[in-house]
Order: structure tokens, then sequence, then C-alpha cells
């Protein structure tokens, strides 16, 4: 399996911009999680889907962020519009085992965005 | 969600055993304590896991006191390669939340 896959792998976008990043899990994984990591609050759940639902967005930052999980195999995040404080790497992972103990998170590379 | 307390950094000779202490002391019965390593600019990468036994897989051991309020993950011959922040986590059984705290910076020196 290729592991989970992010793209694109580096974004800069000029601010105001929209920005919509994309991961694809690992086939048969049934559950997906958007995380942001930034020198200042290190990674942080943003979202995480269950089934294709979304089941706590508690962490996502304000309304300008949206995430979307249309199938299993495929989630956006999209952030509308972008400002300087969003640029972070953001990681999406998938495992599964729902709801299960022993639940192993495989992470994608990460993509690293620059809004200026 | 219990938290988890790390050192900040730890240093570690090549071929020699690291091992990293977490303190969870507010850990309910049902939460797993999960390690999760992150080398610099990849995505972070599971360990091991486990409720209150001790557990051995292929890349690590992971001790749980009996009281459950801390554990120890070790790596019992560290590689220049097991240089990284290490991740300590609860989870909290029923939910699919991994909370990520700040780590230990683990630095293996030949």
């Amino acid at each position: 399996d290729a592991g989970v896959i992010q793209s694109p792998r580096h974004e800069v976008t000029e601010m105001g911009q929209e920005v919509t990043l994309r991961c694809k899990p690992i086939s048969g994984h049934n559950s997906l999680f958007w995380y942001r990591q930034t020198m200042m609050r290190g990674l942080e759940l943003l979202i995480y889907f269950n089934n294709n639902v979304p089941i706590d967005d508690s962490g996502m930052p304000e309304d300008r962020f949206s995430a979307k999980m249309p199938n299993a195999s495929f989630s956006t995040l999209k952030i509308q519009p972008s400002e300087p404080r969003d640029s972070a790497v953001y990681f999406c992972a998938s495992s599964d085992t729902g709801f299960g103990p022993s639940m192993k998170a495989f992470f994608g590379q990460g993509t690293r965005l620059t809004v200026v | 969600d219990a938290k988890t307390t790390q050192p900040t950094s730890m240093d570690c000779a090549e071929g020699r055993a690291a091992n990293l202490p977490c303190n969870h002391s507010t850990i309910s019965g049902n939460e797993y304590v999960y390690w999760y390593r992150q080398i610099h600019s990849q995505g972070p990468q599971y360990i091991i896991h486990g409720l209150k036994n001790n557990e051995t897989n292929e890349m690590a051991s992971l001790i749980i006191t009996e009281d459950r309020k801390s554990s120890t993950l070790i790596l019992p011959h560290a590689t220049l390669r097991d240089t990284a922040v290490y991740y300590c986590i609860v989870r909290v059984g029923g939910t699919d939340k991994l909370i990520f705290g700040t780590g230990t910076r683990l630095q293996v020196f030949p």
C-alpha cells in the first residue's frame, strides 16, 4: 500500500486566497484525521471522520476552515480566505479500527502551507 | 482526557538502550497509552500501545507501572535513525482522538 497520500506537498498562496488540501487515506481504513503542526502550538487535531461522517470538529479554529469526506477514499481541508497565521504543516492520518483499542493511525507526509 | 508529562529532551549513545519516561497520573481505567515518534519533517509514526500489561514489538518495549500512573518506552539498541520527537499519548477508550503533547526530543549520538 502506498500509505496516506497528501497533495500538494508544498503550497504557497497569497492572503485572502482559497486553499484546498487533499488526502487519500489507506484503502480499507474507516477513520480519517486532519492535524495542523506549528512550532508554537505543536500538533493539533482539527477534525476527524469515521465512516465518512465528521465526528468531532472541535479543533477547527474558525469558520474559515472546512473539511469534507465525500467518500471513503478522499478528503479535503479548505481554508477560505487564507491568512498568514494559517501557515503550518497540515497532516492527514487514517486508521482501520474506529473505536477499537488497537487504533494505529498512519500519517501522510504532510502539506507545508505558506500564506504570504 | 488524561494529560501526559514528558521530559523536553534526552540524549542517548548509539547502541545503548534509550528509556523514555512518561507520567500520566490522571489516567482512567479504560484509557490506553500510545507512543508515536516524529522524525524531522515527516508525519508521526506509531510505535506501540498498551493498557496495563507490558508490551513488546519489533520497534520497542512499553513498561507500564502497576498503578498505571506512568510508563517507559524502551528502545533496546538506539541507532542514529532513532533521533526524533517521541510522543506519549493517552487515548480515551471509545474515541478516536489522539491528542499530542510536546513530546521528548531524543538525540542519539555516535
